[in-house]
């Protein structure tokens, strides 16, 4: 177990729809990362707060926003959905300057 | 920004033998190279990592190798047993420093028993 929560596990919808994902990080880390694994395809970076502050942002569309809030926990917003948009979404946390991140067991994600 | 290229994609080996995964970086500056494994249905895992003022590090059947000038890093199995079985990320810093890791794109290795 590695201490980073992500709700809910699997979610299905259909496209045009909105969803929101949550992190809890591990107690004490202060970084919260969010990854897209899409089906036989690595670790795309999306985005980064640290300490409610965004703080780098990698390939993450228009449609899709975060946030980190005061108690360190995280949601992605994922809207008008797309079929493409199907993956498994890892969130991670880190304290800053480790290097090591601490993955969730992520939220899988289907679009119909 | 950071571009890391890991080979091969697929790999089978007998249980026993050795593993090794290779991956590439195209950042000369990039001095953290962490190596992840995924079993099914979980979230990735650090396993090992290395930082750039070593060649070498090893942890009990796991080792790494990092070659600065030719911008690889390897990761070595020995001994391989069934529970290897994952997929094996190899990941480098990109220049917002050692917390936002570009990844390799896997490499899914089987233990055949």
């Amino acid at each position: 177990d590695s201490g980073v929560t992500q709700t809910p596990k699997h979610l299905i919808t259909a496209t045009g729809q909105r969803v929101t994902l949550r992190c809890s990080p591990r107690s004490g880390d202060l970084s919260v990362y969010w990854y897209q694994q899409s089906l036989d395809q690595g670790l795309q970076f999306l985005i980064q707060y640290y300490n409610g502050e965004e703080r780098a942002k990698g390939n993450i569309l228009e449609r899709f926003s975060a946030q980190q809030f005061p108690d360190l926990h995280s949601e992605l917003n994922l809207s008008s959905l797309e079929l493409g948009d199907s993956a498994l979404y890892f969130c991670a946390s880190s304290v800053s300057h480790t290097g090591e991140l601490f993955f969730g067991e992520g939220s899988r994600l289907t679009v119909l | 920004g950071e571009n890391v290229e890991q080979h091969p994609s697929t790999l089978s080996v007998q249980e026993g033998d050795s593993a090794v995964i290779k991956c590439t970086y195209s950042d000369s500056a990039s001095n953290y190279f962490p190596w992840y494994k995924q079993e099914l249905g979980k979230g990735p895992q650090l396993i090992i990592d290395i930082r750039s003022n070593v060649g070498e590090k090893k942890d009990q059947r796991i080792a790494v190798t990092l070659n600065k000038t030719a911008k690889h890093f390897s990761l070595h199995i020995t001994e391989t047993q069934p529970e290897d079985s994952a997929v094996y990320f190899c990941a480098a810093p990109s220049n917002f420093g050692n917390e936002k890791l570009t990844f390799g794109t896997g490499t899914r290795l089987t233990i055949i028993p």
